[in-house]
């Protein structure tokens, strides 16, 4: 079944303890982003991937890394993560660079609380 | 600031209805618009993506581009209490950024 995996589900962390979301897909998609999803602001893309070590930002980057060593892998890193950052995640994946957002599909979620 | 700009609602509406969504942008060079469907708790999915002036049809769901107004609207015809949903227009701004720019949804519901 094709589709776009993140795990956990769901988190709840303390202030300042490193954690990461991981995101798959198994669709050979080159393109991969991860948006955040907060009430009244709706989904702000943080990160986006164009291929194998080809990243770049987003709207809303701060506090947040990503990296992209394998194709079907786009995991998410909160360094040092704060309570401005409990929010809905959704990762997601394009076929490509000619339809990157015609074809995009988003995993299930993850809802991140920092404490 | 580029935005893309929904009515929140509720748009509350009766079964078999048309209901008609809504949504402005602000960056005259957006190329790509979408239309994602959204229940709660779940993720996006893509309903409809409209690239030229005009109207684009899929069964029961019809979009209209009008980029002079920069004007977005996704018609939903005989709409049924399954269509009850929050729905997220989006636009990809400036054409060829990859970054695409989501309203803030408007919430749909469909009642019997």
């Amino acid at each position: 079944e094709a589709q776009v995996t993140q795990n956990p589900r769901y988190l709840i962390t303390v202030t300042g303890k490193k954690l990461t979301v991981t995101c798959s897909q198994n669709m050979n998609h080159e393109y991969m982003s991860w948006y955040r999803q907060d009430p009244g602001l709706g989904l702000r893309q943080i990160y986006y991937s164009m291929n194998v070590e080809v990243t770049d930002k987003g709207d809303v980057p701060e506090g947040y890394k990503v990296s992209r060593k394998e194709k079907r892998n786009f995991p998410l890193i909160l360094e040092s993560p704060s309570p401005n950052q409990t929010s809905l995640y959704f990762c997601a994946s394009s076929v490509g660079l000619a339809e990157i957002t015609d074809t995009q599909y988003f995993g299930p979620g993850t809802r991140l609380t920092v404490l | 600031q580029k935005e893309v700009e929904q009515n929140s609602g509720p748009l509350s509406v009766p079964e078999g209805a048309i209901a008609s969504l809504n949504c402005t942008y602000s960056d005259r060079g957006s190329q790509s618009f979408f239309w994602y469907r959204q229940y709660s708790g779940k993720s996006p999915e893509l309903i409809m993506s409209i690239y030229s002036n005009g109207d684009k049809e899929d069964g029961r769901f019809t979009a209209q581009l009008n980029k002079a107004s920069q004007y977005v609207s996704l018609l939903i015809r005989d709409s049924q209490p399954s269509d009850s949903a929050t729905y997220l227009c989006a636009a990809e701004l400036s054409g060829g950024s990859y970054i695409p720019t989501f309203g803030r949804g408007t919430s749909l519901i469909v009642h019997p």
